[in-house]
């Protein structure tokens, strides 16, 4: 079974500061790797999809990186703002044994808060 | 596009009601997934729709709950009876799926809570 850990679960940054948030996950066999974004009460924002035969997404001051092998992802945010301040949130994805759907398996996210 | 569209944003009813949430997806997607988000759990998938068709229901809880999708632009959940431990917020995201392309867009959320 599917298992994904971030750590950390939650992080103060002072505004301006650049950080990296980390998804782990146990199945190496994934199809994909999505970053979401979620503010308090809202639902989720899709940041970043990896797919499985890239490294790494860029948007703006955010860049994801996808190593496989070693079952990891990173966030990276440059430059953070206080507008930044969410919960992030990995989810892999992973074709299901018939070959015929989707399991996206969410990690429990980082609560991120930017201090101005 | 509006997005995904889900109704009611809140709901609170008591234990043993009916409960039905509603979606629309976004135009054009052809997948329609419900999600289940609680503290303790975190986020869970319920059920898969490709298609309007049911593909994977394996997270759905127990047969209280069940999933219908009509066409293209509806779908419900639907909770009969409804109790407490079923308090949460329940999503509902869309994707165009091609081949393994699959970034899902996800809707408000209804935030339900059962007395």
């Amino acid at each position: 079974k599917q298992e994904v850990t971030q750590i950390p679960a939650a992080l103060s940054v002072p505004e301006g500061e650049n950080l990296v948030l980390n998804c782990s996950f146990t199945d190496s066999a994934i199809y994909n790797l999505q970053w979401f974004r979620q503010d308090p009460g809202k639902g989720l924002t899709s940041l970043l999809l990896i797919q499985s035969s890239q490294r790494e997404q860029t948007s703006g001051r955010l860049n994801a990186s996808l190593d496989k092998s070693s079952g990891r992802s990173t966030l990276y945010i440059a430059a953070s703002q206080p507008g930044d301040s969410a919960t992030y949130l990995c989810a892999v994805e992973k074709w299901d044994s018939g070959g015929s759907n989707y399991k996206l398996t969410f990690g429990k996210g980082t609560l991120l808060t930017v201090n101005p | 596009d509006a997005g995904v569209i889900q109704s009611p944003r809140h709901e609170v009813t008591e234990m043993g009601q009916e409960v039905t949430l509603r979606c629309k997806p976004i135009s054009g997607h052809n997948s329609l997934f419900w999600y289940r988000q609680t503290m303790m759990r975190g986020l869970e998938l319920l059920i898969y729709f490709n298609n309007n068709v049911p593909i994977d229901d394996s997270g759905m809880p127990e047969d209280r709950f069940s999933a219908k999708m009509p066409n293209a632009s509806f779908s419900t959940l639907k909770i009969q009876p409804s109790e407490p431990r079923d308090s949460a917020v329940y999503f509902c995201a869309s994707s165009y799926t091609m081949g393994s392309y699959n970034e899902q867009f996800f809707g408000p959320g209804t935030r339900l809570t059962v007395l």
